[in-house]
């Protein structure tokens, strides 16, 4: 199976700043087919990016997704309150489908 | 707007059998992947399996052994089982849409 492994494991910014996440896997991922989740503390998981770069249905600009193979890379341009999270990576191009241990953004 | 809601027992004995229901709604079931996914407390996401109207089923192999996913196309729903369930399996499960739509989540104790 692929071995997702994101960096950094807690991330401490300022609203307003920049934030870069990381998504590494073990072999190139099928057709880029990696996905980026937020989660905050009681909720379920909301999809954010898919397609390693494709913006989900009402996700706002300032989330960007890169990458290709085995490195990708979740960008927030401009963080606002509201995105100070948990953000995993998972990957569906091979099964059995694997998310990263997630990373942490919390606020400085 | 599709929805999806988690419903089953919170509370399963060990050596016992989990089982869940998802009921869908706002969606047809032959529209999406459905999966099963699962999150044990303060830890991360780890993915159970997933099923298609069409028939395909696949399943984490950790879990194969013990996991049978199934849809119910009349009820629209989606459903879990996991056989031999120990503290391990306690964890929020979550069904989802592809990636798209998501339950809330319940959370299922494995105790005596």
């Amino acid at each position: 199976e692929i071995v997702l492994t994101q960096s950094p494991g807690t991330l401490s910014l300022s609203p307003g700043e920049r934030g870069t996440l990381f998504c590494r896997a073990s072999q190139s991922v099928s057709n880029n087919y990696l996905s980026w989740y937020q989660q905050k503390p009681g909720q379920a998981p909301r999809l954010l990016i898919y397609a390693a770069s494709t913006r989900a249905t009402g996700i706002p600009d300032r989330f960007s997704g890169s990458g290709s193979g085995t490195d990708f890379t979740l960008t927030i341009s401009r963080l606002e309150p509201e995105d100070f999270a948990v953000y995993y990576c998972q990957q569906y191009g091979s099964l059995p489908c694997t998310f990263g241990q997630g990373t942490k953004l919390d606020i400085k | 707007q599709v929805q999806l809601q988690e419903s089953g027992p919170g509370l399963v004995k060990p050596s016992e059998t989990l089982s869940l229901t998802c009921t869908v709604s706002g969606a047809s079931i032959n529209t999406y992947y459905w999966n099963w996914i699962r999150q044990p407390p303060g830890k991360g996401l780890e993915w159970i399996g997933v099923t298609h109207y069409s028939g395909t089923t696949n399943y984490n192999p950790s879990l194969k052994s013990r996991v049978t996913i199934s849809l119910d196309m009349s009820k629209s729903q989606l459903s879990l089982k996991l056989i031999s369930v120990s503290a391990a399996d306690t964890a929020v499960y979550y069904c989802a849409a592809n990636g798209d739509y998501w339950g809330q989540g319940t959370l299922v104790t494995v105790s005596s």
